[in-house]
């Protein structure tokens, strides 16, 4: 049973261009999360999503990102007109329910924003 | 809103010393309690996880917690600790209420041979 994979590993973009990040959930997993990851500051919080709904995106900023599960593929996190201040590492996790089970993540991607 | 804190953000112990990273939360409900632990150039991985019962949880690699609810309290330990044991700890807590897994920023852990 694979795990949860995302892609790429390591996405390089120029400021201005828009970066899109995938993850597959585990399989049988129709919940997703996407987290960020900066140095000393721990993961968090982006986006919540079931398939083909967002549960809690109160963590996403309001412009430029953008998130959605659909009933078919992966998951796609969408950062529109990067900036500098969105290099970071970003995780997707899976999980089984919404409740009471834990989440599995990813690799991780990379995004370095030059 | 809920938060974690996780009070030390950088240990150093030697090999066989004892471990204890404490954790705490902020939420009076049912919580889903979590320590996650990321190796060098790694994902994090599930190390234990309390659901309900036992406050004394067992995980992989001979790490335990123990929740206290009294204290908003989950504290990592392991008796005796590796040089492979170097990684970032994370807590992490999901309310009864709420969809989405709140982190700590995490406890950088350096074993020395």
């Amino acid at each position: 049973n694979a795990g949860v994979m995302q892609n790429p590993r390591h996405l390089v973009r120029r400021r201005g261009q828009e970066a899109r990040l995938r993850c597959s959930p585990m399989k049988g997993h129709s919940h997703v999360y996407w987290y960020r990851q900066l140095p000393e500051e721990g993961l968090k919080f982006m986006v919540y999503l079931q398939k083909e709904n967002i549960i809690d995106e109160s963590g996403m900023p309001k412009e430029r990102f953008s998130a959605e599960f659909p009933k078919e593929g992966p998951s796609i996190l969408r950062i529109q007109q990067v900036v500098r201040g969105d290099s970071a590492a970003y995780f997707c996790a899976s999980s089984l329910n919404r409740v009471r089970t834990e989440a599995f993540f990813g690799q991780g991607t990379r995004l370095t924003v030059v | 809103a809920q938060s974690v804190s996780q009070h030390n953000h950088h240990v150093i112990l030697s090999e066989a010393a004892s471990l204890e990273l404490g954790c705490n939360y902020s939420y009076g409900g049912t919580v889903n309690l979590f320590w996650y632990v990321q190796y060098p150039g790694q994902h994090l991985q599930l190390l234990l996880k309390y659901f309900s019962g036992d406050p004394l949880v067992k995980g992989i690699k001979g790490f335990e917690a123990e929740f206290i609810k009294s204290k908003f309290s989950f504290n990592l330990r392991k008796p005796s600790v590796q040089w492979s044991d170097t990684a970032e700890y994370f807590c992490a807590v999901k309310v009864d209420r709420d969809d989405k897994i709140i982190f700590g920023k995490g406890t950088r852990l350096h074993i020395l041979p």
